[in-house]
């Protein structure tokens, strides 16, 4: 039982280049979450899902879309990355309210 | 407008001592809340939550206090052990709870030997 894993765990990307960050629960959980931390703040909801095949926008989305084709995938996409997107990204899930998080991807966008 | 607040970025407390972790939060829809401790380079981790319904619940070392009135919370942690020595982050969630999380921007507690 791995819990929520996240791929990759590091990467930097150039201005402008794309990229996709892959989360992936083996709870069976319905709900699922991307977050992004910067230095000094909590963490801010980017996208969430309620079920497959759905999402939604949270506090800070724009610039990032998200796919949910499969229940216990959580995929966070960067069409053009920016330097403002330059972040530890977490992903999360649950069934309730109680989330679980993963370790985190660290993006450097330069 | 931050809807969740803690007011101090960093707190030192001695071993064995309590330590008491603040939280206050703006949205009155808020029905759930939850402390979350966080290592360097890991993931948050849940560590104990409590409905609108209730004024206080107690996991261990751990007890959280709510008072709605005042839409303020704590978290005690008796005796504080090194172990502790995290990032505590207060998060409130409305609605039942698939909306997402809403975090304040944490408390850096240190467990002075």
């Amino acid at each position: 039982n791995a819990g929520v894993t996240q791929t990759p765990k590091f990467r930097v990307l150039k201005t402008g280049q794309s990229m996709t960050l892959l989360c992936a629960q083996d709870m069976n959980h319905e709900y699922m979450y991307w977050y992004r931390q910067d230095p000094g703040m909590g963490l801010r909801l980017i996208h969430y899902s309620v079920g497959e095949g759905t999402t939604a926008k949270g506090e800070v989305p724009d610039g990032y879309n998200v796919s949910r084709l499969k229940k216990q995938n959580f995929l966070l996409g960067l069409e053009s990355a920016a330097p403002s997107q330059t972040s530890v990204y977490f992903c999360a899930s649950t069934n309730f309210y109680e989330q679980y998080f993963g370790p985190g991807t660290r993006l450097t966008v330069t | 407008d931050q809807q969740v607040k803690q007011n101090s970025p960093s707190l030192s407390v001695q071993e064995g001592r309590i330590s008491i972790l603040n939280c206050d939060y703006t949205n009155s829809m808020f029905d759930y809340f939850l402390w979350y401790k966080k290592y360097p380079a890991e993931g948050p981790t849940f560590l104990i939550s409590i409905s609108s319904i209730k004024d206080k619940n107690e996991d261990g070392r751990f007890t959280v206090f709510l008072n709605k009135s005042a839409k303020h919370l704590s978290l005690h942690i008796v005796p504080s052990q090194p172990g502790d020595s995290a990032v505590y982050f207060c998060a409130a969630s409305a609605g039942g709870g698939a909306d997402g999380l809403t975090f304040g921007k944490g408390t850096h507690l240190i467990i002075q030997p």
